[in-house]
């Protein structure tokens, strides 16, 4: 049972662009949501997160957006750099207990 | 400020031995997580360590189990090898920052385990 779902998993942008990559997930009680960026054989990097009670956050170019009612949540890249090239995975949790990740969706960023 | 640190960096060993994998939190941090990240799979949590306990363990058989030591730091150890026990290890590490406890895990690199 696939708790959280990334369902594309991949999404190809043009820098300068806005990059925006979904999420969804089933458990109505998780409370934190989080982003992470990875690359191969390394650790994933802490991104972005929220709160189950707040709507939206917001760090630099990176912001997060978070449907309860949908069970959903966005990551919004503004504007998107060669850089930001990598596999991005949502995770959720309950009461700081075990991350759920995603499956991944792979962003490319070109020229 | 020093991230949380894994060793070693690659590990490869037999079918049937046993490996013992590494992890130092950041500074401060009481709580550290294991989690696998088989090759093709996404990552999936193995087990949690806080103040020295271990309070939840993913769906993994016996033969991986580990400890938290009174600095923090963890061990995962994995008896019995078996070639599908290939992966990346990942250890994260959560904890107080100066505004209140975090629910946020930081990770560390990992370690690639391979088992011929």
């Amino acid at each position: 049972d696939q708790q959280v779902k990334q369902n594309s998993p991949s999404l190809s942008v043009q820098e300068g662009r806005i990059s925006i990559l979904n999420c969804d997930y089933t458990n109505s009680m998780f409370d934190y949501f989080l982003w992470y960026k990875k690359y191969p054989a390394e650790g994933p990097t802490f991104l972005i997160s929220i709160s189950s009670i707040k709507d939206k956050n917001e760090d630099g170019r990176f912001t997060v957006f978070l449907n309860k009612s949908a069970k959903h949540l966005s990551l919004h890249i503004v504007p998107s750099q060669p850089g930001d090239s990598a596999v991005y995975f949502c995770a959720a949790s309950l009461n700081t207990d075990k991350l759920i990740f995603g499956t991944g969706t792979r962003l490319q960023v070109f020229p | 400020e020093a991230g949380v640190t894994q060793s070693p960096t690659h590990l490869i060993k037999t079918r049937g031995q046993q490996a013992t994998l590494r992890c130092s939190p950041i500074s401060g941090h009481t709580s550290v997580y294991w989690y696998q990240q088989a090759l093709g799979l996404g990552l999936q949590f193995l087990l949690w360590y806080d103040e020295g306990e271990e309070r939840n363990r993913g769906n993994f058989p016996p033969r991986f189990s580990g400890r938290q030591f009174p600095n923090y730091s963890s061990e995962l150890n994995v008896n019995a090898l078996e070639l599908e026990d290939s992966a990346l290890y990942l250890c994260a590490s959560r904890g107080i920052t100066p505004t209140g406890v975090t629910d946020t895990q930081y990770f560390g690199p990992g370690t690639r385990l391979t088992v011929l």
